[in-house]
């Protein structure tokens, strides 16, 4: 099946600064990549999609500014969180959707997530 | 406003019997809906993917069951094992939109 790969799995960073969290379709392209957020014992939240090429859209109340999604390639996209701090400690988790192979066009998978904590 | 439930955030079964966990949507027309099992710290892990137009699907030990009428739900674990312990997504798809999910029920199978 097609995989979905996130790099770091996990990071501790010191408040004020940028981390990047790398997701990438290892066997397909994705023309369409999500970033979601869950908080312990919440459901995966939407933060942002975006399409190969083109800017994020972004989920209400999610600063675009803070998080800053770069989709530069079929099979790579980043998530940077600028200027982190604490309240941003949470599990992010990249999705992608293929067009061609990989499944149905509307299957989506799944990173396995990375473990952001901001001291 | 538009929501889905899991109306059961944990659920406690033994081993052999059949976990039944229940997905309520309001204020959607998913064409698709799709159930996704979530270990401590992984990522989702697709199961079953059931269509508005399919009332039941099957995949091994796994039933899920789609009511558009009564926009529901309900996914099956028969002859539930403590490996079946995990938590539980729900997740509905609507044309030009991402997956959205449900909480999810948290599964404990105890042999």
């Amino acid at each position: 099946g097609a995989v979905v790969s996130q790099h770091p799995s996990r990071v501790i960073c010191k408040s004020g600064t940028s981390v990047k969290i790398e997701c990438r379709s290892l066997d397909f392209q994705a023309t369409t990549m999500f970033w979601y957020r869950q908080f312990p014992k919440q459901s995966l939240m939407l933060m942002a999609t975006s399409n190969e090429g083109s800017k994020a859209t972004y989920e209400q109340g999610v600063e675009k500014d803070k998080f800053l999604i770069n989709h530069a390639s079929l099979t790579l996209s980043t998530l940077t969180v600028t200027s982190a701090h604490p309240e941003d400690s949470s599990f992010y988790i990249c999705s992608a959707r293929s067009l061609a192979g990989g499944g149905s066009y509307n299957e989506q998978f799944f990173g396995p997530g990375t473990r952001l904590t901001v001291l | 406003s538009q929501k889905i439930e899991q109306n059961s955030e944990a659920l406690n079964i033994q081993e052999g019997k059949t976990a039944t966990l229940t997905c309520n949507y309001t204020n959607y027309s998913p064409a698709y809906l799709q159930w996704y099992r979530q270990d401590p710290g992984r990522g989702p892990v697709f199961l079953l993917l059931i269509r508005e137009n399919e009332k039941e699907k099957r995949k091994e030990r796994l039933k899920v069951t789609f009511d558009t009428t009564l926009k529901q739900s309900l996914f099956h674990i028969t002859a539930s094992q403590p490996a079946d312990s995990a938590t539980y997504l729900c997740a509905l798809y609507q044309a030009g939109t991402a997956l959205i999910f449900g909480k999810g029920t948290t599964l404990s199978v105890s042999s």
